[in-house]
């Protein structure tokens, strides 16, 4: 069965310091894996979108990590903000279908003043 | 970059009647958009994907009688609640597929449904 496993599954953490997020997955044949950022009652933002072949990608503060081989992923977040405060979900879409997408529950993030 | 909106944002509506929800990309044709239901602090549960020109596609458990899916257009998704209880109240997220960017996805910024 395709799953996506996410840890911790909240954190929190004072404003300024770092974090990493965890995404283990199981999702074969793989395709991209993509980290998405949901505010509370919002709609999930596009942070990175990795394939097969990359093995990190930035954005701006966010620095998303992929071994294919181990099958697992990480979101570190520098510098952390107040406004970083949010649902963290990684996302893993399979290699045979666009259209199919195997969510994670989420890391919820609380960043503290 | 690219945007999708849902409208309305925010709607309640009483036990018994129905009620739309629109989904569009307001600057990429998306012959595929992707209908989700989300309960608090939970993940997004997918319903059904809608195929422009073809019927939706539901998940096991959704009823397709009850969640209509239309999508008319390359821009236009809808996702009509029709007789709505107050166990259908839940947040609301459709997503579209851009082709011309790589098959990226982009999400709506939700809808909450109450329903009284």
């Amino acid at each position: 069965k395709n799953q996506v496993e996410q840890s911790p599954q909240s954190l929190i953490i004072l404003e300024g310091k770092n974090c990493t997020l965890q995404c283990n997955y199981t999702v074969s044949p793989f395709s991209n894996l993509r980290w998405y950022k949901q505010d509370t009652g919002r709609g999930p933002v596009s942070l990175t979108i990795m394939t097969f072949s990359e093995n990190t990608k930035s954005n701006g503060r966010y620095t998303a990590t992929l071994d294919a081989d181990t099958k697992q992923s990480s979101l570190h977040i520098t510098a952390s903000q107040l406004s970083d405060s949010a649902s963290y979900i990684c996302v893993v879409s399979l290699n045979s279908g666009y259209s199919t997408l195997t969510f994670g529950k989420g890391t919820m993030l609380l960043v503290s003043p | 970059g690219a945007v999708v909106s849902q409208h309305p944002s925010r709607v309640i509506c009483k036990s018994g009647t129905s009620v739309k929800i629109e989904c569009r990309s307001l600057d990429f044709q998306a012959t595929t958009m992707f209908w989700y239901r989300q309960f608090p602090k939970k993940s997004l549960m997918l319903m059904a994907t809608s195929n422009e020109g073809s019927k939706a596609t539901y998940e096991q458990g959704v009823e397709k009688d009850k969640f209509l899916i239309n999508h008319a257009s390359l821009t236009l998704s809808t996702l009509t609640v029709t007789s709505a209880h107050p166990e259908d109240s839940s947040f609301y997220i459709c997503s579209a597929r851009d082709q011309g960017s790589g098959n990226t996805i982009y999400f709506g910024e939700g809808s909450w449904l109450t329903v009284v």
